[in-house]
């Protein structure tokens, strides 16, 4: 059965940094793409971030990037989300999802970013 | 970036009803796009891939359709749990962009 548990949310000031988590388990993680989607309060999901399992090749939305960095540890199936100068309008559920084509979902971490 | 333009972005439908939601690309991606389907409160599900490719377990009043530009995701006979948000997804093409959402009102 397909597992992805996030962490790593919370509240933090502008400017600040957060690293989100996400554990993976029920597939082979190593050779599958990553992604992360986030959704702020009332409003529709947004693109953030995805990975290459195969080349490690890297993509981001323009409103993140050069802010926040996406990598993966294969030795311990996790998926990481660095975020760092965090604004008030990445204050969102982060969703960690399975693959390029975004099969299957976790539940989601809350990041609140207000001083 | 490619742009996902979804609509309508609320509808109101009977039990029953055959219902149509629309995504247009701003510019072609293929057959790369799924539909997911958000109840609230809930984290999204994906309901097609591959513009017409039905999701395993997913019922079978759930369709899409299209290639290229237009997309249409079909629920031929609305049901009481199909209350939800539905939106698109390109994966044609980096970076990955969603539609703005409809909300399916019963």
């Amino acid at each position: 059965e397909v597992q992805l548990v996030e962490s790593g949310g919370g509240l933090v000031q502008p400017g600040g940094s957060l690293r989100l988590s996400c554990a993976a388990s029920g597939f082979s993680f190593t050779t599958f793409d990553m992604t992360w989607v986030r959704q702020a309060p009332g409003k529709g999901l947004e693109w953030v971030s995805a990975i290459s399992g195969s080349s490690g090749s890297t993509y981001y939305a323009d409103s993140v990037k050069g802010r926040f960095a996406i990598s993966k540890d294969n030795s311990k199936n996790t998926l990481y989300l660095q975020m760092n100068s965090l604004r008030s309008e990445d204050t969102a559920v982060y969703y960690c999802v399975k693959g390029d084509w975004a099969d299957f979902w976790g539940q989601g971490t809350l990041v609140t970013v207000s001083s | 970036d490619i742009q996902m333009t979804q609509s309508p972005s609320s509808l109101s439908a009977s039990l029953g009803d055959r219902v149509t939601i629309t995504c247009r690309a701003s510019q072609g991606i293929g057959n790369g796009l799924g539909w997911f389907q958000q109840r609230p409160g809930k984290a999204p599900k994906r309901l097609i891939y591959a513009a017409s490719s039905l999701e395993g377990g997913v019922p079978s009043r759930f369709s899409g359709s299209g290639s290229g530009t237009e997309f249409t995701l079909t629920i031929s006979s609305l049901q009481p749990e199909d209350f939800a948000t539905y939106y698109c997804l390109q994966h044609n093409r980096h970076p990955h962009t969603f539609g703005q959402g409809t909300e399916v009102e019963i």
